[in-house]
């Protein structure tokens, strides 16, 4: 969906090093998201934001931060890159009123490697 | 915690066959999405299911939603190779403003 980019779309990173990755809209939703994607977990909820500077923590959110400084990017990071964050990172973003979202768009996926 | 479970977590039909995918919740949603990721893509929104008993039709997909609002289901009549990819179910637990994904069920089409 153009709406929508990630970048990178691949990284491979030592452990250790911090990382960030970037979501950009031009849909100017509210609401935006990191998931991340592993084999047998499905889509799991790292942080996610509901306005320019308000975020909250997700079901695995530690090792993460993310900020949003402005309503078309939001940028997840990870503070001292381990293994076990090796994963496929959806960034996707909405509309919602009272929660009730209106579907997710989610963007092209950055595939990372921590080695 | 909250969870959605989805099973089942992958299915192989012959083209032409149907299929059918079930999320269950163990306590009520507010509502239930569904997505489908084609291999090597990402999630594209399906539907939203709101109303409990409720059934929505996409072309040869059914979506239902169940009375009590703990489970939902995916069917797919007349399978074909288009149809190949991961689905994904999405609740809204009552009370909260994030949806919880089920693991998925990966379906794989036999021409």
């Amino acid at each position: 969906d153009a709406g929508i980019t990630q970048s990178p779309r691949h990284k491979v990173t030592e452990t250790g090093t911090p990382v960030t990755l970037r979501c950009h809209q031009t849909e100017n939703h509210r609401y935006m998201y990191w998931y991340r994607q592993d084999p047998g977990h499905g889509l799991r909820l790292i942080h996610y934001s509901y306005g320019v500077k308000d975020t909250d923590k997700g079901e695995v959110s530690d090792g993460y931060s993310v900020s949003r400084s402005k309503t078309e990017d939001f940028l997840l990071t990870l503070e001292s890159a381990t293994s076990s964050q090796t994963s496929v990172y959806f960034c996707a973003i909405s509309e919602a009123n009272w929660g009730f979202s209106y579907g997710y768009t989610f963007g092209s996926g950055t595939r990372l490697t921590v080695v | 915690g909250q969870q959605v479970m989805q099973i089942p977590q992958y299915q192989h039909v012959q083209e032409g066959e149907d299929f059918t995918t079930y999320c269950n919740s163990s306590t009520t949603l507010s509502n239930i999405q569904w997505y489908k990721q084609r291999p090597g893509g990402h999630p594209v929104f399906l539907i939203q299911l709101v109303k409990s008993g409720e059934v929505k039709k996409q072309k040869r997909l059914t979506f239902q939603f169940g009375e009590a609002k703990k489970n939902s289901s995916l069917h797919i009549t007349a399978t074909q190779t288009t149809d190949v990819g991961t689905y994904f179910c999405a609740g809204l637990f009552s009370g909260t403003y994030k949806y919880i994904f089920g693991t998925g069920t990966r379906l794989k089409v036999l021409a």
